[in-house]
């Protein structure tokens, strides 16, 4: 019972194409978030929504842009990929209390731009 | 500004040797969150401990133990007798509670490598 998922878990593509990236998380948590972690293992938060309501965004390329479908699924998308884009993208989550609690992360997906 | 310093990039040790992980936090809330984070050479993030604020306690989990201290901003992750499957990149996390976002800053990591 995978708790977070991504798809795909590789991805190679060439430079300007547009792509997604899936997640979904089956632990009825109400709140998902994306990270990218670069080349240097640096992990930096990117967006973040709230029972579908966008909450983080933080200073990333319009070329990003994530939809929320429902509470359980966050997606990412990627217009006219740059090299710099290449990296490991995780997805997450966790249930909002009065406190920040433990995110569950998924396995990743490493994106590769050539 | 919040932010997170791992100061140690690389550690060695040889198995069975103790290990310290330094982390050292800023933030101007008096409420946030520490959280550790493994993640092994298979790429996964894999929680360790959240500590709040107003808890100062150390904690111990086997061979893991943390030691919180609000004075030095420091929340420094000790391994006791490490092994091989120790081996991985650490990262330590802030999250405050202002805002209520939930939002993990993390450290640069530090990678821990134990040799047998």
């Amino acid at each position: 019972d995978t708790a977070v998922s991504q798809t795909p878990k590789y991805l190679v593509t060439q430079m300007g194409n547009d792509k997604s990236i899936k997640c979904e998380q089956n632990l009825g948590h109400d709140t998902m978030y994306w990270y990218k972690q670069d080349s240097k293992k640096f992990l930096k938060i990117m967006f973040s929504y709230n029972n579908k309501e966008l909450i983080i965004n933080e200073t990333v390329p319009n070329r990003f842009s994530p939809k929320s479908p429902d509470k359980a699924h966050l997606n990412l998308h990627i217009n006219s990929l740059e090299l710099g884009d290449s990296a490991v993208y995780f997805c997450a989550s966790s249930q909002m209390t009065s406190g920040a609690m433990q995110q569950f992360f998924g396995p990743g997906t490493r994106l590769t731009v050539l | 500004a919040q932010k997170v310093t791992q100061a140690q990039t690389e550690i060695s040790v040889v198995e069975k040797e103790d290990v310290t992980l330094d982390c050292v936090y800023e933030t101007r809330d008096t409420t946030y969150y520490l959280f550790w984070y493994k993640q092994p050479p298979s790429g996964e993030l894999v929680f360790l401990i959240r500590r709040n604020s107003f808890d100062e306690q150390n904690e111990i989990s086997g061979r893991y133990s943390w030691n919180f201290q609000k004075s030095t901003s420091s929340f420094n992750f000790t391994i006791t007798a490490s092994q091989v499957v120790d081996s991985a990149v650490y990262f330590c996390a802030l999250s405050e509670g202002s805002g209520n976002t939930g939002k993990l800053i993390f450290g640069q990591g530090t990678t821990l490598q134990v040799k047998p």
